[in-house]
């Protein structure tokens, strides 16, 4: 059980458009999901908290009108970078808590290119 | 601010070598500690999650131990097999509120 899936595993964009990655939880129902964003050899850093039905909370330094998330059901929260830029390029990864709430669980990542 | 260090930062071992992994966190105040493992372009798979209030987990031929008073955990990996070189992350839950900060990690190789 606690499987959260990330879709796609890789996407590669053009600069200047959007891309939307989604983060599904697919067998518990996930009240809150976490966006990480990981540079090559460098560790995750939290990007952003959102929780079911609320706004997401970002940490600071990152954009909210740039990395758009949204967390509509209890199984699926988006993230959509928009106009993106080559420095956007990155691992984004997501992990989500269930109502049993024992720990965090992780997807498998979305490697992304801007080109 | 909780700050979390890993080190080595790489390390590279002979198969069957057992071997230690060391992370550190500046603020003694933490929920949990987690260990991870993370292959390459891959997500995270937990290893090892030790409650602030214990000392140790096991499992198969992992051990990690938790001392909160120097802020040091480390992971202990028993008779290294090659299927074990993979970044290994750990992460510090400082709160009730379930974010992790996460340390630079240490990519092992062991060799055949």
């Amino acid at each position: 059980g606690a499987v959260v899936s990330q879709h796609p595993s890789w996407v590669i964009c053009k600069s200047g458009t959007s891309v939307k990655i989604e983060c599904r939880s697919l067998d518990f129902q996930a009240t809150t999901m976490f966006w990480y964003r990981q540079f090559p050899k460098q560790s995750l850093m939290l990007m952003a908290t959102s929780n079911e039905g609320s706004k997401a909370t970002y940490e600071q330094g990152v954009e909210k009108d740039k990395f758009l998330i949204n967390h509509a059901s209890l199984t699926l929260s988006t993230l959509t970078v928009t106009s993106a830029h080559p420095e956007d390029s990155s691992f984004y990864i997501c992990s989500a808590i269930g109502t049993a709430k024992s720990q965090a669980f992780f997807g498998q990542g979305t490697r992304l290119t801007v080109v | 601010k909780q700050e979390v260090t890993q080190i080595p930062a790489a390390l590279s071992v002979p198969e069957g070598e057992n071997l230690v992994l060391n992370c550190s966190f500046t603020d003694s105040a933490i929920y949990n500690l987690q260990w991870f493992r993370q292959d390459p372009g891959k997500g995270l798979t937990s290893l090892l999650l030790i409650q602030s209030s214990q000392r140790e987990q096991t499992s198969g031929r992992l051990n990690a131990s938790l001392d909160k008073s120097s802020g040091r955990s480390t992971l202990y990996i028993a008779a290294s097999q090659p299927g074990d070189s993979a970044t290994y992350l750990c992460a510090v839950r400082k709160d009730s509120s379930y974010k992790l900060i996460f340390g630079s990690g240490t990519r092992l190789l062991v060799r055949p």
